[in-house]
């Protein structure tokens, strides 16, 4: 299956900075790339998704970016709040195997007030 | 809209018992499930898809007779772990796939097991 890795594993930010996570995957095949968050027992929540036929977008203070040569994807949070503190999972899934996600380990966030 | 639920949120469940953990979807009706197992502060694993009407297909290394899988409606997928052991304690989570062929998938609220 498809393998994906994520850094950093832990972050932490002053408010109104910004975060980056940073995601890689090895199958050329996978075509599509969410982002979900997770506060602590509870479920993932998708925050941003991006396909393989688009290099970046954007909702509000989050943009997600995709260099489909280099094979890697990378979450942008600006102007970062303390409820912006979760563990943060990329993911990445490909049509041809059924859409199974293959997340990545997670980067821990947290904000400082 | 996009709801999916869990059952039961929580279960304890002595050595050598089985538990049966039920997803359903509740606004849409989902051809396609998969099934994850997440550890603590560890990431989500994928152990199975589960396709409405047919068998499921696990990921490598997960035990099929031992994580039995049924998604009998397009509404409702059950897993069940058979002969549980402690070290099968975990937080199990489904998600759904939204129909119309997109790559949309919804988490369900996840269940703790804890086997004694």
């Amino acid at each position: 299956g498809e393998n994906v890795e994520q850094h950093p594993s832990t972050l932490s930010v002053q408010e109104g900075d910004s975060a980056v996570i940073k995601c890689t995957y090895s199958d050329s095949a996978s075509n599509y790339f969410p982002w979900y968050k997770q506060e602590l027992g509870k479920r993932p929540q998708l925050i941003i998704d991006i396909r393989s036929n688009v290099g970046e977008k954007k909702d509000q203070r989050i943009a997600v970016t995709l260099n489909k040569t280099a094979k890697h994807f990378s979450l942008h949070i600006t102007e970062t709040q303390p409820e912006d503190s979760a563990v943060y999972f990329c993911a990445a899934s490909m049509r041809r195997s059924g859409n199974q996600f293959y997340f990545g380990t997670g980067t821990s966030l947290t904000v400082i007030p | 809209g996009a709801v999916v639920s869990q059952h039961p949120s929580r279960v304890i469940c002595k050595s050598g018992t089985s538990v049966k953990i039920e997803c359903r979807s509740l606004d849409f009706q989902a051809t396609t499930m998969f099934w994850y197992r997440q550890f603590p502060k560890q990431s989500l694993m994928l152990m199975a898809t589960s396709n409405e009407g047919s068998k499921a297909t696990y990921e490598q290394g997960v035990e099929k007779d031992k994580f039995l899988i049924n998604h009998a409606s397009l509404t409702l997928s059950t897993l069940t772990v058979t002969s549980a052991h402690p070290e099968d304690s975990s937080f199990y989570i489904c998600s759904a796939r939204y129909p119309g062929g997109g790559y949309e998938q919804y988490f369900g609220p996840g269940t703790r097991l804890t086997v004694t």
